[in-house]
């Protein structure tokens, strides 16, 4: 299985500064047919489900805010919230989906400072 | 609007067997432009994918290995659903369980899950 650890666990920052999330694989999950890294980045807030924020390590979602950015390829992929805004406070993964078993990052945790 | 609506008991008795079912809304069980997808979350192995099934002119399953024997996932076109079967429950099957569907163009699926159902708390538990 790819192992996803994402750094740091947890992260407070104030309103209004940047916040960088980091994911690394254990493998590659860049895909040579289509040099296309198979990372996803979701956000989850308190008894909701994961929601979609980055596919394709750096294609927004429909909807998301353009604060939200992805980065990276290879192994390794940033998370990086501009201008941080109250809402944003969640937990925040990784996902590969470039093989089965999908696996995910433990999580980062942010809040404001 | 796409939706997934999930049902089914929430407390299982050790060695009993859990069963859920995630109702689509909005998109077929039977596309070839998706997979539906189980994941667990508990606070010991956080985010956990369990297995998924698809149509790709005959039906597909998979399963995560830490789940084989135990789990089984079937489409139910009839319904435009999917179900969770997991078997010989412990306490360690704890968990928020979700349904979700992956996006995907042939045999590439490119997004992650862009839907997700409600989430359904599970404890097992005598």
């Amino acid at each position: 299985d790819i192992v996803m650890t994402q750094s740091p666990d947890f992260l407070a920052v104030s309103l209004g500064e940047r916040a960088t999330i980091n994911c690394k694989s254990s493998q590659s999950v860049l895909y040579s047919s289509n040099n296309e890294n198979f990372l996803a980045w979701y956000q989850q807030k308190p008894r909701q489900p994961p929601k979609l924020l980055i596919y394709w390590a750096s294609t927004r979602e429909s909807g998301v805010p353009d604060r939200f950015s992805g980065s990276g390829s290879g192994t390794d992929f940033t998370l990086t919230i501009n201008s941080l805004q109250a809402e944003d406070v969640a937990t925040y993964y990784c996902q590969h989906y470039f093989l089965t078993p999908r696996t995910f990052g433990q999580g980062t945790k942010v809040e404001i400072k | 609007q796409i939706q997934l609506q999930q049902s089914g008991v929430g407390l299982v008795k050790p060695s009993q067997t859990l069963s859920l079912s995630c109702d689509i809304s909005g998109d077929s069980v039977s596309s070839n432009s998706a997979t539906w997808n189980w994941i667990r979350q508990s606070p010991s192995r956080g985010l956990e994918w369990l297995g998924r099934t698809y149509y790709r002119s005959k039906w597909y399953t998979e399963y995560a290995i830490s789940v084989k024997g135990r789990i089984t996932i079937n489409p139910d076109t009839s319904r435009n659903q999917f179900s969770l079967q997991l078997n010989s429950m412990t306490p360690e099957d704890t968990a928020m369980y979700y349904c979700a569907r992956e996006r995907c163009r042939g045999t590439i699926c490119y997004s992650g899950s862009d839907i997700w159902g409600q989430g359904t708390m599970v404890t097992v538990s005598s």
